[in-house]
């Protein structure tokens, strides 16, 4: 079974840089050479906000509304993939998620796993 | 962007009684080539991340008690559960994962009456 832990700073000030990490673990389906991997960020006013995933084979898709500011990365030796938002403001507080999606008649699906998440302030 | 809206906001019901929530989205998320619905629903409980109980509107997660069903296609979804036991209190959410940016409805909240 697929397990994503999320790492990171639980402060970040203003302006600066939100950096985090999912490391991806398990057997089956595992492997983030396979398959899709998103963040997503979940926050009392704007609710669940899908922030972008990194595929496969590196190819990223990212939420329009945030892209200027997001950049989706990964480690495959590492088998990690992360995000840094750049510029936060206190609009980016939230609990982030990241999440593997799933690849069904030769497109992306649904989120089937999820980590546990991490909270993040800006302050 | 596909807006997805639930209704309604909070649902109180009895246990053993019927529960149902409603998912409209802005545009139809049914792809004909695979004849498929791109339609999630979620329960959240608190604390814990969204857990997905249907996929492509009526498929049942792996592990989801028989009392979860989906139904719906093109633009309007329901998630039923049939008899609600306490277990089931938590948040619904549904989500269109047919065209980025994918969206999630605003959450309903269901309890017990």
């Amino acid at each position: 079974q697929v397990q994503l832990q999320e790492s990171g700073p639980g402060l970040v000030k203003p302006s600066e840089t939100l950096s985090l990490t999912c490391t991806v673990s398990g057997d089956s389906g595992g492997s983030i050479s396979s398959t899709y991997w998103s963040w997503v960020r979940q926050s009392p006013g704007k609710g669940l906000e899908w922030i972008g995933y990194i595929s496969y084979s590196g190819t990223t898709t990212y939420n329009p509304s945030l892209k200027s500011r997001v950049t989706i990365s990964r480690d495959t030796s590492k088998n990690q993939f992360s995000l840094k938002l750049r510029s936060v403001t206190a609009a980016d507080t939230a609990v982030y998620y990241c999440a593997r999606q799933g690849l069904g008649f030769g497109v992306v699906t649904n989120m089937d796993a999820w980590g546990k998440g991490t909270a993040v302030f800006v302050s | 962007d596909i807006v997805m809206t639930q209704s309604p906001d909070s649902l109180a019901v009895s246990l053993g009684e019927r529960a149902t929530i409603t998912c409209k989205s802005s545009q139809s998320v049914f792809l004909s080539s695979n004849n498929r619905n791109f339609l999630a629903w979620y329960q959240q409980k608190p604390g814990q991340p969204p857990k997905v109980v249907i996929y492509w509107a009526s498929t049942r997660e792996s592990g989801v008690p028989d009392r979860f069903s989906g139904s719906g296609s093109g633009t309007d979804f329901t998630l039923t559960i049939s008899s609600l036991q306490a277990e089931d209190v938590a948040v619904y959410f549904c989500h269109q994962y047919y065209s980025t940016p994918f969206t999630f409805g605003q959450g309903t909240k269901l309890e017990i009456k």
